[in-house]
Formats: structure tokens, C-alpha cells, sequence
């Protein structure tokens, strides 16, 4: 079971970015996945949560800016990042719901991929 | 949204001794919380779910207990390797507002 993030670079602000998050060894689709990030020496913050049926939910920080969404033939979850801002340069990690209670807790974290937004 | 506070923000312990964290929630969360443990360049590691159950795979001198707006983790016997940020977080809201504590640095003392 992995999760393999890619897609973080350096942006300017008010730019876009794609971050995919590849799974193996479990089906995306089937799973309560989520966005978390962490700004340089800082802590935690949630960013977004798809749940199996498809409902997306956001932080007020990135609402209307940031998109979730995954591809089932690619086993592979995405997050849209529009009208990047200075605040959103962090670590970028992809996570899997518990699978083995109901609880939104994340057993399965990938690596991580870092984005820098600044001019 | 409910808001989590961690203390301590540091916490110096000598390799053997017990640690214990807490994380406080600015109103009930029920039981609807986890511990996190994370390594400096290492993504998160989830400890505890449901306030006190370990995940799997994770040693018994870790342990979660509380309810309502007052948790704590405690390491009954601190190793080497347990000495890391570890953070709490909340899942009670609903529309889904996953709120993490600030976090508690273990250090060597």
C-alpha cells in the first residue's frame, strides 16, 4: 500500500498547478482520501477531503481556489490549485482514510511534494 | 470550526520516562480525535484513532485517552526513536473541518 505524490514546482502567484497522488495496493475510488498540507517549519492543516461516493469538501482557506478530484482508470487522486497565493507554499501530502473503522483518521500518508508560490 | 491546542509546545523527557501530551478542543469532539507522530523530512504517522485506539502496528507504550474537549497521549517508556512533533486532530465537524493541534515537540532532554 503507497501513495506517491509528484507535481510540486516553483509558481508565481496568482498561477495553477496539478498534484497527482498515485496509489497502488488499494483503489482510490473506493476510499475517504484527503489534501494536507505543511508550510516550511510549521504545522498541520487539512485541505481537502473526497469521500467514496464523490463529495468533495474543502478548507476555507482554498475554497473556490482549490479542485479535488481522482481518475479511477489511474488510480490516481488530483489536486487543482488555481490563483496561487504566497500562503499556499507548503509540503503538499496525500492521504488515505482508516480502512479499517468509519473514522476520518489517515493511515496511509505518501511523501510529500513541495510547492513554492512567489515571484 | 473547532480550534485544537496543544501543550505542551515542548516537552524535554530523558530516554525511559513517560511523556505525556495533551490536546485540547474548543468544544466537544466527542471521541472523534487521533494522534499523529512525525519525524523531521518524514510525512505523518497515525498513532491513535477514536481517542484511544492504536493503529496498527503501533506499541502498546503508546496510549490515547479522553473525551469531549480534553485529551492526552501518553509514552509510558520513551525510546530513541519516539522522539518527534506530534500532533492531535479532530473529525467531529460536520461539513468536514479536519482541525490539527499546533503540535508538541518531544525532545531529549
Amino acid at each position: 500500500v503507497q501513495l506517491v505524490e509528484t507535481g510540486g514546482s516553483l509558481n508565481q502567484p496568482g498561477g495553477s498547478l496539478r498534484l497527482s497522488c498515485a496509489a497502488s495496493g488499494f483503489t482510490v475510488s473506493s476510499n475517504y482520501m484527503a489534501w494536507v498540507r505543511q508550510a516550511p517549519g510549521k504545522g498541520l492543516e487539512w485541505v481537502s477531503v473526497i469521500y467514496s461516493g464523490g463529495n468533495t469538501f474543502y478548507a476555507d482557506s482554498v475554497k473556490g481556489r482549490f479542485t479535488t478530484s481522482r481518475d479511477q482508470s489511474k488510480n490516481t487522486l488530483y489536486l487543482q490549485m488555481n490563483s496561487l497565493r504566497a500562503e499556499d507554499t507548503a509540503m503538499y501530502y496525500c492521504a488515505r482514510g482508516i480502512v479499517v473503522a468509519s473514522d476520518d483518521a489517515f493511515d496511509v500518508w505518501g511523501q510529500g511534494t513541495m510547492v513554492t508560490v512567489s515571484s | 470550526d473547532t480550534v485544537m491546542t496543544q501543550s505542551p509546545a515542548t516537552l524535554s523527557v530523558s530516554p525511559g520516562e513517560r511523556a505525556i501530551l495533551s490536546c485540547r478542543a474548543s468544544q466537544s469532539v466527542d471521541i472523534n480525535l487521533a494522534w499523529y507522530q512525525q519525524k523531521a523530512g518524514q510525512a505523518p504517522r497515525l498513532l491513535i484513532y477514536r481517542a484511544s485506539i492504536r493503529a496498527t502496528g503501533i506499541p502498546a507504550r503508546f496510549s490515547g485517552s479522553g473525551s469531549g474537549t480534553e485529551f492526552s497521549l501518553t509514552i509510558s517508556s520513551l525510546e530513541s526513536e519516539d522522539f518527534a512533533v506530534y500532533y492531535c486532530q479532530q473529525y467531529n465537524d460536520w461539513p468536514p473541518s479536519l482541525t490539527f493541534g499546533g503540535g508538541t515537540k518531544v525532545e531529549i532532554q
